[in-house]
């Protein structure tokens, strides 16, 4: 059973485009960390959120943390070749063990210049 | 700091054979984790561990062992390799284990069961 849904699961735009990154679950989490992935390396954290509704912005990176938290969204504005990589959520189920993430299947965005 | 380094880089095993995968972290972290990453199933947990001499299961542990002698080492044991342990193999390390803590990940390891 995959708890953290990701979508779209591959996506291609033009540079300088708009995009929304999602990613959904049935359960509750006490945080919800977003990662991103470059071709041939590990994961690196982007941003952590932990209380239900909130914002973070990372340049032309925003995060949303949904009310409930059973959700979270990415928005790039002005996608560049950069950007180019695999969007991993993870987050900690609430109530669980405090140490064991579970991962999302992924959103790979590719950025055309 | 060198962070989470992983060797080798690359393997390709026949099935039956066994090999240890290396994880090395200096960031005096406690807490260390394997994944394996398969196409469009995100990262599955094998092992983790708490701290040296302290490991246990994650989602997917069988036909896995890890040891934790010291803080900085996590050695992944596959013992009997099949074909379904082909796959991308992930350390990484944290500080703790609170939710908030960021988790460092080595380059992977590419390994292939023939």
């Amino acid at each position: 059973t995959q708890l953290l849904e990701q979508s779209p699961q591959f996506l291609s735009i033009q540079e300088g485009e708009n995009l929304t990154v999602y990613c959904n679950s049935s359960s509750v989490f006490s945080s919800l960390q977003w990662y991103r992935q470059e071709p041939g390396e590990g994961p690196v954290l982007l941003v952590t959120v932990v209380t239900g509704g909130e914002v973070k912005k990372l340049k032309r990176l925003t995060f949303q943390f949904g009310d409930a938290r059973k959700d979270s969204s990415l928005h790039i504005t002005a996608a560049q070749p950069g950007d180019t990589g695999l969007y991993l959520c993870a987050a900690l189920r609430h109530g669980g063990a405090t140490n064991k993430l579970i991962f999302g299947t992924g959103t790979l965005l590719a950025v055309q210049p | 700091n060198a962070g989470v380094t992983q060797t080798p880089k690359f393997r390709i095993l026949k099935i039956g054979q066994s090999m240890t995968l290396q994880c090395t972290q200096d960031m005096n972290h406690n807490y260390m984790y394997w994944y394996r990453q398969d196409p469009g199933m995100g990262l599955k947990l094998i092992y983790y561990s708490v701290g040296a001499g302290i490991t246990d299961k994650g989602e997917v542990p069988n036909g896995y062992n890890v040891s934790r002698s010291t803080t900085e080492d996590f050695p992944l044991r596959l013992e009997l390799a099949a074909p379904s342990q082909t796959s991308v193999y992930f350390c990484a390390s944290s500080y703790g284990g609170e939710s908030y803590n960021e988790q460092f990940f080595g380059p992977g390891t590419r390994l292939t069961v023939l």
